[in-house]
């Protein structure tokens, strides 16, 4: 089965606003957990990371939620803008796994 | 400067033949990836090494062969191709191998098969 799953495949949003894209993944061994941006014809960058030691990380207008117990992990991007629409990859794996990929979750962000 | 360059960029060929899709990378890293995006799916890990290695292996297909020459490198040979291996190939690279390392991620080549 798929070990990390978006379950929403598209999110539309008025600027400005606060937005939630929602990952959840099966593997109770996993200890890295990340998202990436990728816009059409690019190649996926790497927006923000934690670690399973924390249960949140901020950096700028993205935070990302930890909750190991629901294997469930979140990123919420506020003040969001026109430049953030794209396709948000969330990821997860451990030590001796690879990186597992979610389907992706398409933003729009309507100015 | 590009820390991880793919090439070519655009790459067309003609069903039955063969391509290498080159991926260099220059971040110091020791573990390597390939990845595949067609159109309209998600991306699909294809390969991983580390230190010059297979580590992972998900691609049923024996028509795709990893080769690497050097550390730094890591080309993809795809033998017969056939139009269902369009995709864009994504080479990725990460400090060591395994889940916890973050995995950056080349420009891609964009491959059309006729």
């Amino acid at each position: 089965g798929q070990q990390v799953k978006q379950s929403s495949p598209s999110l539309t949003v008025q600027e400005g606003g606060i937005l939630i894209l929602n990952c959840d993944y099966e593997n109770d061994m996993f200890d890295y957990f990340a998202w990436y941006k990728k816009y059409p014809d690019n190649s996926p960058t790497l927006l923000i990371s934690v670690r399973s030691n924390v249960d949140k990380r901020e950096d700028g207008r993205f935070t990302v939620f930890l909750n190991k117990s629901g294997k469930h992990f979140s990123l919420h991007i506020t003040a969001s803008q026109p430049e953030d629409t794209a396709v948000y990859l969330c990821a997860a794996g451990g030590n001796n796994n690879r990186i597992f990929f979610g389907d992706g979750t398409q933003l729009v962000v309507k100015p | 400067d590009p820390k991880i360059i793919q090439k070519p960029k655009y790459l067309v060929a003609v069903t039955g033949s063969e391509k290498i899709l080159i991926c260099e990378q220059y971040l110091g890293h020791n573990a390597m990836y390939w990845y595949r995006q067609s159109a309209k799916k998600p991306l699909e890990f294809m390969f991983s090494y580390s230190y010059q290695k297979l580590m992972d292996n998900q691609t049923a297909s024996s028509r795709f062969q990893p080769q690497s020459s050097k550390k730094n490198h890591l080309d993809l040979q795809i033998t017969a191709l056939k139009p269902d291996d369009s995709a864009t190939y994504f080479c990725a690279s990460s400090q060591d191998h395994g889940g916890a390392y973050e995995q950056y991620f080349g420009p891609g080549t964009r491959l059309t098969v006729l």
